[in-house]
């Protein structure tokens, strides 16, 4: 069946522009997530969802990230006045909460100029 | 807090050869799960294995296997007949059933010689 897909795959802004980011997870995964993933790092925990419940968005690293998922499915990130440390790649990534596995997009690259 | 720790930043393998990539991880949790996972230049994330840290059995996946000591939180991952393809990032990651959190450590780079 389809894995998860990102859109766009590359994204080029402007410094102080908001820009959106999409996630479509595996169909029927519950679990929803979202990691930043800055050149030669690891994966930074930003946001997840899971079924209805409110989102544990710990991880968001400061007011101008915000995401939310409509109907339980398609996720946006949004990140407002962009600045260049967050240049990054951005990973989503969805799983059964039972099965306990993530499956991943293959990213958006965001570059900030 | 849960940690992951991966030592190797970057290591190299001569095709066909086997390589041990380290990875410790920290946790107060009894209930929780293992992965590696290998990302290509392509970026996307790949599961290479997982365990579960009730089981005493280490995971095999064909050439991939895990060397899980619990009581000295070490998950190792190691790969068998080395092949060009296996080269990527490795990350080890860490996930609690009472967070819904997956740790990841910082990566190592597996380069494979021909």
């Amino acid at each position: 069946g389809a894995g998860v897909s990102q859109s766009p795959s590359n994204k080029v802004t402007e410094k102080g522009k908001d820009v959106e980011l999409r996630c479509d997870p595996i169909s029927g995964h519950t679990a929803l997530y979202w990691y930043r993933q800055s050149l030669g790092q690891g994966l930074e925990f930003l946001i997840y969802f899971q079924g209805n419940s409110a989102p544990d968005k710990s991880g968001l690293p400061s007011d101008r990230f915000s995401a939310e998922r409509t109907g339980g499915s398609v996720s946006t990130l949004t990140i407002q006045r962009t600045q260049q440390e967050d240049s990054a790649v951005y990973l989503c990534a969805s799983s059964l909460v039972d099965e306990k596995t993530q499956y991943f997009g293959p990213g958006t690259r965001l570059l900030v100029l | 807090a849960q940690t992951v720790t991966q030592s190797q930043p970057e290591m190299s393998v001569q095709e066909a050869e086997t390589v041990t990539l380290s990875c410790t991880y920290d946790t107060s949790e009894s209930d929780y799960y293992l992965f590696w996972y290998k990302q290509p230049p392509s970026r996307q994330m790949i599961l290479v294995i997982r365990q579960e840290a009730y089981k005493q059995q280490n995971a095999t996946e064909n050439r991939f296997s895990v060397n899980f000591q619990k009581a000295a939180k070490s998950f190792s991952l190691k790969i068998s007949d080395s092949q060009l393809g296996d080269a990527a990032m490795y990350f080890c990651a860490h996930y609690t059933s009472g967070t819904y959190k997956y740790i990841f450590g910082t990566g190592t780079r597996l380069k494979v010689l021909a």
